[in-house]
Parts: structure tokens; sequence; C-alpha cells
């Protein structure tokens, strides 16, 4: 059975360090996600991109946030300099349309010291 | 405001025994619905979804929830819980007109033997 998968599945990185965090959608799904869990709280949604391009963001996904979608399989999101509060499990998911069901990759756990 | 919520915190199931989960959802028309499960140090794994139609949908591992527009709930049943049941559950919607989904803040099950 296809599905999402996430690379690293953890990193540890210093303060005012770039991160990029690498998925490979499910591979005929069109809508693409990343949302965050930090520890203790509840998901968080972050982003949507469909067609090479942010189809809805949230609050939480500022200037410091880029995602991209480099090749026909990856999709990465990166922060460009992160911050105490970034540490968290970020989940990659994809859809094969939109509002269709949303399929979640096992995570990356990002710790910023 | 709009939201997804789980009541509870934290339910003790003993094995064997019935389980429920509650989930109310606060969004002016009916949402899709879903509940997913996860397991310590997992992703999140759809247990089951509601789009339209018949209001008890069955999902994997025995779990059904039933849809109630009139109480705004999407609780998740199970005749008789497994001590691998244990896990995280969260419910969670995709607002009408929106892609992303919305979480509440889960309920830990504990299966007691």
């Amino acid at each position: 059975e296809p599905e999402v998968t996430q690379t690293p599945s953890h990193q540890v990185t210093q303060m005012g360090q770039e991160v990029i965090l690498r998925c490979v959608p499910i591979s005929n799904h069109l809508y693409f996600y990343w949302y965050r869990q930090i520890l203790g709280q509840k998901v968080e949604f972050l982003v949507s991109f469909y067609n090479n391009e942010i189809s809805e963001k949230s609050e939480i996904f500022d200037d410091q946030f880029s995602v991209e979608r480099p090749d026909g399989s990856n999709f990465t999101l990166k922060i460009r300099s992160t911050k105490l509060e970034d540490s968290a499990m970020y989940f990659c998911a994809s859809s094969p349309d939109r509002q269709e069901t949303q399929y979640f990759g096992p995570g990356t756990r990002l710790l910023v010291l | 405001a709009q939201s997804v919520t789980q009541p509870d915190i934290h339910i003790t199931v003993s094995e064997g025994a019935s389980l429920e989960l509650r989930c109310n959802y606060s969004y002016g028309a009916t949402p899709y619905l879903f509940w997913y499960v996860q397991s310590p140090g997992q992703g999140l794994q759809l247990l089951l979804k509601y789009f339209s139609g018949d209001t008890l949908v069955q999902g994997i591992k025995g779990f059904e929830a039933e849809f109630k527009r009139s109480q705004s709930s999407f609780n998740l049943r199970k005749p008789s819980v497994h001590w691998s049941d244990a896990a995280e559950y969260f419910c969670a919607v995709v607002p009408g007109g929106f892609q992303k989904l919305v979480f509440g803040t889960g309920t830990r099950l504990l299966v007691s033997p």
C-alpha cells in the first residue's frame, strides 16, 4: 500500500540554523500539507500546496517558513532561522484531491537547542 | 469560535469493555469528519471518515463512529477494546470551503488488564 515517507526521522539543530524537512507524498496525489505537533499539544495545520503554489496557510506559517516541490516526488519544508519554539513533530500529508482524505507520514521530530 | 472539542483528555477502559470517545464541533455547515489514531512515536493513521450519507460509518480495527447533526457530534465507538488499542485518538474536521484539517486536542486511551 502506498504511503507518505519523511526524512529524517529526527533532527537536532542549533537555534538560528536553517533546516529542511523532506517528504515524499503518495505518487498520484495532488495536494500536499505540513502540520506540526508541539509536545503535548494538538496537531496544527501549517500549509497546503497545490499546483506548485501555496493554496492555504495558517498564521503560524510566517516568513521564516517556506515550502517547495523541487522535483516530481519530493515536498520540502524549510525553516530559515530556527527558534526554540520550533521544536515539534512535523507531519507531512497528501491527498488525491481537495477535501479528500489526507494520508500522513510518520513525522520528523525536530529539536532546536 | 469554530473549534473541535474532545472533552476527555484521558480515558481508561478495561480490556474487553466497550469504548466511546466524544467529539463535538462548532462549524456552521457540516464539515467533513475524521478520526485518526496515533500510537506512541508513530504518525497519524486514519480510522474512519464521514463525508455524507449513512450517519454510522465503519472503520478499521473494529471502530465505528456516528454523526449526529443535531448534536454536532461525531463520537467514536468500539464494542470490545483490545490492549493494542491504547493510543491517542484525534477527531478532526475539514471545514467547508477549506483544505486544512482542524484537530481536536486528542483523547489518550489507556487499556487496563
